[in-house]
């Protein structure tokens, strides 16, 4: 079964804390993409990773295909990185999307 | 380049009713995936029509279908409506099929079934 997990479900920071939003999904994939919703639920594509790291301005996302795990991270978080991030896969063979359920982020300032 | 853009952006409709959504996909895109989201869920596939033609579906039964026009905008119709069709309508467009590409979404539609 192609399924993609996200954690934690919920993270609260501080303004300036460094955070984390890990992702792992359970077979092979050709690409995955990091996702971030705000309120409005208007989704924005951060990153779409096959393999290494990619980095945009204060984002970094890196994935390690052996271990089927990505992570997301913010540096010097910001109230305006409040929103919903989503990791989404698409696995061999298919042209769909499977979403995880997404990790609400609140930073407060 | 112009984005997805869906419409309209917010509907209210009676159970037992029928709806239509809309989406006009980016510029260059010819595929267009429909997805639905519950409040507090991830978005869920519904299908993906690619120039013109259906290409695949999720677990959503057959109330629920779409067209895809020549110039690549697409339509989500949805019959006989439930309640629990309530949800978010995201569509997201692509160019091509079997490649590593990117997607770009809609705003969505926000349903809600009274």
């Amino acid at each position: 079964k192609n399924e993609v997990e996200q954690s934690p479900q919920n993270l609260t920071a501080q303004e300036g804390e460094f955070i984390t939003i890990n992702c792992s999904y359970s077979v092979g994939i050709s690409a995955l993409h990091w996702l971030q919703q705000h309120p409005g639920g208007g989704i924005v594509s951060l990153f779409m990773l096959s393999s290494g790291k990619k980095k945009h301005g204060r984002l970094i996302a890196t994935i390690n295909i052996q271990e089927k795990h990505s992570s997301l991270h913010i540096t010097a978080s910001h109230p305006r990185d409040s929103a919903v991030y989503i990791c989404a896969v698409r696995f061999l063979n298919t042209d769909k999307l499977i979403f995880g359920t997404g990790t609400r982020l609140q930073v407060f300032p | 380049e112009t984005g997805v853009t869906q419409s309209p952006t917010h509907l209210i409709k009676t159970r037992g009713q029928q709806v239509t959504l809309r989406c006009s996909s980016q510029s260059g895109h010819n595929t267009v995936s429909w997805y639905q989201q519950a409040l507090g869920q991830g978005p869920q596939f519904i299908f993906q029509y690619y120039r013109e033609e259906e290409n695949g579906r999720g677990n959503f039964p057959p109330r629920f279908s779409g067209l895809q026009f020549p110039n690549y905008s697409s339509e989500l119709n949805v019959n006989a409506l439930e309640l629990d069709d309530s949800a978010l309508y995201l569509c997201a467009s692509s160019a091509g099929l079997g490649q590593v590409r990117g997607y770009t979404f809609g705003s969505g539609t926000r349903l809600t079934v009274v």
